[in-house]
This record gives structure tokens, sequence and C-alpha cells, in this order.
């Protein structure tokens, strides 16, 4: 079974400007969560996908958006790029979701730098 | 306010001992708690889940106990070695809520 797919793996981008990250999750996985990693605050939850829904939301502001296909693949879209969102993005999917008990699956994320 | 805390600083584990990382949480009540670990520029592998009314719960050369009370859950890794090396991630989870990761705990295993 393939693995959780992220493109790109690497992306630079300018102050201002906005970006549009790409997760296909495992075959047969309803739920895409997404995350960003710095080294100062670690893993921070963005949002959740379950079935074309978002199910949760982090503390992000609005510039930070997502959405789901029917196919269960998921992008998430920042606008109005700013220095302090360089980050590992990252994101990951399970059959049924957070708060099941379900192991996630990550990707090996999109590396964005913001010069 | 919640709070998850993982040692900040980086453990040093000679080879061959046994290796233990903790989480402490507060202000949550998760009803799983899971671990995982994550290599440079990688995303984070699942190790192990335990749930709330567990106690402890093994794969192989890792340990997890989940102390409820405590507010506490400990990750033993047994006869260590260098490819242990990594940085593990606890992560909670409340029924039907999101999943809340831990800083992580660097570990380095010494030969």
């Amino acid at each position: 079974k393939a693995g959780v797919t992220q493109t790109p793996r690497y992306l630079i981008k300018t102050r201002g400007q906005q970006v549009t990250l790409s997760c296909s999750p495992i075959s047969g996985h309803r739920s895409v969560s997404w995350y960003q990693q710095t080294p100062g605050q670690g893993l921070q939850f963005l949002f959740e996908y379950f079935s074309e829904t978002q199910r949760n939301k982090g503390n992000f502001p609005g510039r930070f958006s997502g959405r789901q296909f029917s196919n269960s693949r998921s992008e998430m879209n920042v606008s109005t790029l700013e220095l302090g969102d360089s980050a590992l993005y990252l994101c990951a999917s399970s059959p049924l979701g957070a708060g099941t008990g379900q192991p996630q699956h990550f990707g090996d994320g999109t590396r964005l730098s913001i010069l | 306010s919640q709070k998850i805390e993982q040692n900040s600083e980086a453990l040093n584990i000679q080879e061959g001992k046994t290796a233990t990382l903790t989480c402490n949480y507060t202000n949550y009540s998760p009803a799983y708690l899971q671990w995982y670990r994550q290599d440079p520029g990688r995303g984070p592998v699942f190790l192990l889940l335990i749930r709330e009314n567990e106690k402890e719960k093994r794969k192989e050369r890792l340990k997890v106990t989940f102390d409820t009370t405590l507010k506490q859950s400990l990750f033993h890794i047994t006869a260590s070695q260098p490819a242990d090396s990594a940085t593990y991630l606890c992560a909670l989870e409340e029924r039907d809520d999101k999943i809340i990761f831990g800083k992580g705990t660097r570990l380095h295993i010494l030969p």
C-alpha cells in the first residue's frame, strides 16, 4: 500500500505570495489532518478534514485554509505569506480520523521557506 | 491552559541501556495516548498507542505506561541501539477530538 504523499517537497516563496500544498492519503483513509512544525513550537494542529468536511480546526489565522476532495486528497492554502510561515507542513491520514484511537500516517512534509 | 510537556533537553543514553522518556500533561482527559518517532527531514512514524483504561503496552523492545492519575506516560526502549537515535513525540487524543502533540524529546544512543 502506498504511503501518504505530499507535494511539493520543497518550496520557496516571498512575503505576500500565496501557496497551495497537496496531500494524497493512503487509499481508503477518509481523514486528512494538517500540521505545521517549527523548531520553537513543535507540531501544531492546523485542521482536519473527513469526507470533504472540516471536522476540527486549530488556532491559526484565516490565511490558512484547506479543502478535501471526493477522492480524499487534500490541499492546504496559505495566503499573504509571512516570514513566520516558514516551516515544515505535514499531513497525516487515518481511516476514521482523530479521536478514534487510530494511528496517524504521516507524509514526509513540504518544507516551505519564505524570503 | 492545556499543556503537554516532554523533556526539552536531549537525552544521551549508552548503547545497551534502557532509555526512558517522559510525557506529562495538564488539563486534558485523553482517551488515547500515542508515541511517534521522527527522524530529521521525515514525517513522524507511529510506534504505540495506549488507551485510558490500559496501564501498560509492549511491542518488542518498546514499552509504554499510562497513569491517568499522575497525568503521565513513560516510554521505554530497552537494549537501546544507535539506530534508536531520533526525536520521540507523544500525542494525546480526547474522544472525538483532535490529536495534540508534545514538542518531542531528542534521544541520542551513544555507541
